[in-house]
């Protein structure tokens, strides 16, 4: 099945730095990814949805400033958590749409563990 | 507006049977999804319901009425390994997934 994959899984930074996140198709393309951020025990929120070649959009509420978002080729999405603070702390998980797929399936990433000190 | 509801924490014991309820009101339906979540992992997909009637897989069913826009998904044989959480998500109009909250399943011996 598809895969997608996240670097890193798990970062700690200092507060007022910057992190980037990677999010890979790794079997197939994807013109459209998702990112997501997840609290404890709450469920997944859409911050963002990134488009191949275009700029992304953000979702009501969401830094666009903050969260820089990259998608430069049809298998890689960035997104950068810029001048982190510990509020920013979460678990940010990606997914890509297989266009060629039969449902429209999602497929997820591992997630990144973010802990901004 | 668009919301999903499905109940926060259910329990039940290994080797039963559990039912776990998603009722929608979305804009659009091209679809509804059921994922398994564990703590501290990314969701892993389960289902997926477009047309009306129960979907067989395994262990796992997923039953769909577009008229109620009501969803339940089945776990029999019930394992310590289905503890996590179930997230009921639908896809609108706009091919966006709208999630609910999330129901925590507890497997008790």
């Amino acid at each position: 099945g598809a895969v997608v994959s996240q670097h890193p899984s798990r970062v700690i930074c200092k507060s007022g730095t910057s992190v980037k996140i990677e999010c890979r198709s790794l079997d197939f393309q994807a013109t459209t990814m998702f990112w997501y951020r997840q609290f404890p025990k709450q469920s997944l929120m859409l911050m963002a949805t990134s488009n191949e070649g275009s700029k992304a959009t953000y979702e009501q509420g969401v830094e666009k400033d903050k969260f820089l978002i990259n998608h430069a080729s049809l298998t890689l999405s960035t997104l950068t958590v810029t001048s982190a603070h510990p509020e920013d702390s979460s678990f940010y998980i990606c997914s890509a749409r297989d266009e060629q797929g039969a449902d429209y399936e999602q497929y997820f990433g591992p997630g990144t563990r973010l802990t901004v000190t | 507006g668009q919301n999903i509801d499905q109940p926060t924490e259910m329990t039940a014991t290994e080797g039963a049977i559990v039912q776990i309820n998603c009722t929608y009101q979305t804009s659009g339906f091209n679809g509804l999804f059921w994922y398994q979540q564990h703590a501290g992992e990314a969701p892993t997909f389960l289902s997926y319901n477009v047309l009306d009637g129960l979907e067989e897989k395994g262990r796992f069913s997923s039953f769909l009425s577009r008229s109620k826009g009501y969803s339940y998904l089945l776990l029999k044989e019930l394992q310590m390994k289905d503890s996590a959480s179930y997230l009921c998500a639908v896809m609108d109009s706009n091919y966006q997934l709208i999630w609910g909250a999330g129901t925590k399943l507890i497997i008790k011996p």
